[in-house]
């Protein structure tokens, strides 16, 4: 596709619910990120695929959560028993090369009722 | 320390002034830099790459200064579209770093 594409772009969940994001990124694209951000916040890395490996989980704020990527391509991020403070806007994004520009897309708005 | 320093802001300026943000970074070893702009409830968009020597788009210029480790950027006769919020974002081994923001309001 011509930009990341990211699904759902809205969901609303009871809390204790299981939610699934996904992104597929820019084609050719090596790198894909996932960040998280609140209302008003700035953006909290989560994690980091180069190709289907994730040499960077180190934003991951609990085991609730967890990523995977396939084929060097779509990658879907799993919060298991969703709590309210999980409330915010996911963004995934990509870039060619690492530390090459990076390309987001438009989100995956999370509300944990 | 956090790796991005931006300040908050909001910076409220009339349209026609001429606006400047600076932001810090801690990490010699950073690569590369860019400013990215957000509008609210929307994604990050890369608004430029900043180089040292320096680089100019329109109304728009970014300075890196890797000896002082800041980046600046200064935009000439500000526009109400201009309203927005301005990331400073740095990476390092393959990590993005973004600072949380300064908010732009332009008045008419």
């Amino acid at each position: 596709g011509a930009g990341v594409s990211q699904s759902p772009s809205n969901k609303v969940t009871e809390k204790g619910k299981d939610v699934e994001l996904r992104c597929d990124p820019i084609s050719g694209h090596t790198a894909l990120y996932w960040y998280r951000q609140s209302l008003g916040q700035g953006l909290e890395f989560l994690i980091y695929f180069q190709g289907n490996s994730a040499p960077d989980k180190s934003g991951l704020p609990s085991d609730r959560f967890s990523a995977e990527r396939t084929g060097g391509s779509v990658s879907t991020l799993t919060i298991q028993r969703t709590q309210q403070e999980d409330s915010a806007v996911y963004l995934c994004a990509s870039t060619e090369i690492s530390g090459n520009t990076i390309y987001f897309g438009e989100g995956s708005w999370l509300t944990v009722v | 320390r956090k790796e991005v320093e931006q300040d908050p802001g909001p910076f409220n300026v009339p349209e026609g002034a001429t606006v400047a943000f600076n932001c810090t970074y801690s990490n010699s070893a950073s690569q590369s830099f860019f400013w990215y702009r957000q509008d609210c409830r929307k994604e990050p968009k890369l608004l430029m790459s900043v180089y040292s020597s320096g680089n100019e788009d329109g109304r728009f210029t970014a300075q890196l200064n890797r000896a002082s480790q800041y980046i600046s950027l200064l935009i000439r006769d500000s526009k109400l579209s201009d309203s927005a919020t301005y990331l400073c974002v740095v990476t390092s081994f393959n990590k993005f770093y973004f600072g949380s923001g300064t908010k732009l309001n332009v008045k008419p």
